[in-house]
């Protein structure tokens, strides 16, 4: 049973434009939800995470959007650069009681173009 | 401050050898987790510790894999009698505790011959 799902599994954009991923969720005890940016050869790293509290979070060029009801989220990069070409994760946790075992998606695969 | 360690970075074996992985994770870390990351897909969680207790396993663990973090420092990940399904990434990721973002190392990527 996949838990996150995420779309679309590649995206290509132009350099200055804005990149979009949406993530849908089923559990509904999840309640911390990262993105991860992954290079070839390397681990996942942290780009921003957001808790179901608050709707909307932003930190530079990145910001997710959070629609509890929904039960989706997405990430938004402003301003795309071409050092952003990378896969990117969505993923969902319970902390609180759940030992936020990180659930993640497929990935996207980004290609941000001149 | 260093990041999360792996070692080897690339394990090749032959099927039916055992062969064990190193994690290291960020000084002062209480959790720690490993995942296994599959070509073209996100990672999957497999097991995780807080500080040397191994406090939940995956049904993707079967009994060939098993997993210590003695003195809860480095943890290591042992698979036995290796099978062609194991070859994949396998990351581990540490955390300051359970509420904190969790930090990846670069994985050790295993091939099975």
């Amino acid at each position: 049973q996949q838990q996150v799902k995420q779309s679309p599994q590649s995206l290509i954009v132009q350099k200055g434009g804005i990149s979009i991923i949406n993530c849908a969720y089923e559990n509904t005890a999840f309640d911390y939800f990262p993105w991860y940016q992954q290079f070839p050869g390397k681990g996942p790293a942290l780009l921003i995470a957001i808790r179901p509290d608050v709707s909307e979070k932003k930190e530079g060029r990145f910001t997710i959007s959070f629609n509890k009801s929904a039960k989706q989220f997405s990430l938004h990069i402003m301003d795309s650069q071409p050092g952003d070409s990378a896969t990117y994760f969505c993923a969902a946790s319970r902390i609180t009681g759940g030992g936020n075992k990180l659930t993640f998606g497929t990935g996207t695969q980004l290609k941000v173009e001149l | 401050d260093t990041g999360v360690s792996q070692d080897p970075r690339h394990k090749i074996t032959k099927r039916g050898q055992n062969v064990t992985f190193r994690c290291d994770p960020i000084s002062e870390h209480n959790r720690l987790y490993w995942y296994r990351q599959t070509l073209g897909q996100g990672p999957e969680f497999l097991t995780y510790f807080q500080n040397e207790a191994q406090l939940e396993k995956s049904r993707l663990l079967s009994d060939r894999f098993s997993a210590e973090r003695p003195k809860g420092s480095f943890s290591t990940l042992e698979i036995q009698r290796t099978e062609q399904g194991d070859s994949a990434m396998y990351l581990c990721a540490s955390s300051l505790d359970a509420n904190q973002p969790q930090h990846f190392g670069d994985g050790t990527r295993l091939s099975i011959l």
